[in-house]
């Protein structure tokens, strides 16, 4: 089935550690995302790519880092430098243009 | 004040009821409307995908744009406990590397 899996579920930081966020599509699409979501805010944007090997920082980059190889894949690097990274991490793809946005089922990080 | 206004609920109805989901919005530039549905740690699922004003229906659902009040509602007919989830309603521009703007969703409770 075409999709968006994001691993793991669940993970777990150390403080002072980086950790790194798997999203791997088989949708075909070229634009990828990562949004963040707190309790009681709106999806936020951290980076997007539109074709592989270019990125842009979205809405709250500041304290991530992303890359993207290739196609299907765009892994989120949650920093050291993000002071408040517990959140709920989601990402999601589209097709170029004006077409809609398709969401994984998230990554779920809490601080030890 | 934020773009996109959302109630956060929780909203909660009797099995079989109409249901009315609503947001509004303060640029006029959006020109893209969506609704999703999001069940407890999923991602979100798009419903409805909407471009002009007026009425789109899918099923049970109905989404409205209302581009001259800058209003936007989902409605669903004959609610089941299987409805309970978040809505989250997401609008963006014409082009604008297809980023997207969230409400912070409202929380529907279908009760048997």
């Amino acid at each position: 089935d075409g999709g968006i899996t994001q691993s793991p579920k669940y993970l777990f930081r150390k403080e002072g550690q980086n950790v790194t966020l798997s999203c791997e599509q088989n949708l075909n699409h070229d634009a990828m995302y990562w949004y963040r979501q707190d309790p009681g805010q709106g999806l936020r944007l951290i980076y997007y790519s539109q074709i592989v090997n270019d990125f842009q920082k979205g809405d709250i980059a500041e304290g991530y880092s992303v890359s993207r190889e290739k196609k299907e894949s765009f892994p989120l690097t949650v920093t050291s430098a993000q002071k408040n990274p517990t959140a709920f991490y989601l990402c999601a793809s589209s097709r170029q243009g004006n077409q809609p946005q398709h969401f994984g089922d998230g990554t779920r990080l809490s601080i030890l | 004040q934020k773009e996109v206004e959302q109630d956060p609920g929780p909203l909660s109805v009797p099995e079989g009821a109409i249901v009315s989901l609503n947001c509004t919005y303060s640029n006029s530039a959006f020109q893209y409307f969506m609704w999703y549905r999001q069940y407890s740690r999923k991602g979100p699922e798009l419903l409805m995908y909407t471009y002009s004003s007026g009425n789109k229906e899918d099923g049970r659902f109905t989404a409205q744009v209302d581009k001259s009040s800058k209003y936007i509602s989902l409605f669903i007919r004959d609610s089941q406990p299987s409805d309970s989830a978040t809505y989250l309603c997401a609008m963006k521009i014409a082009g604008g590397g297809n980023k997207l703007t969230f409400g912070t969703g409202t929380q529907l409770k279908v009760e048997l």
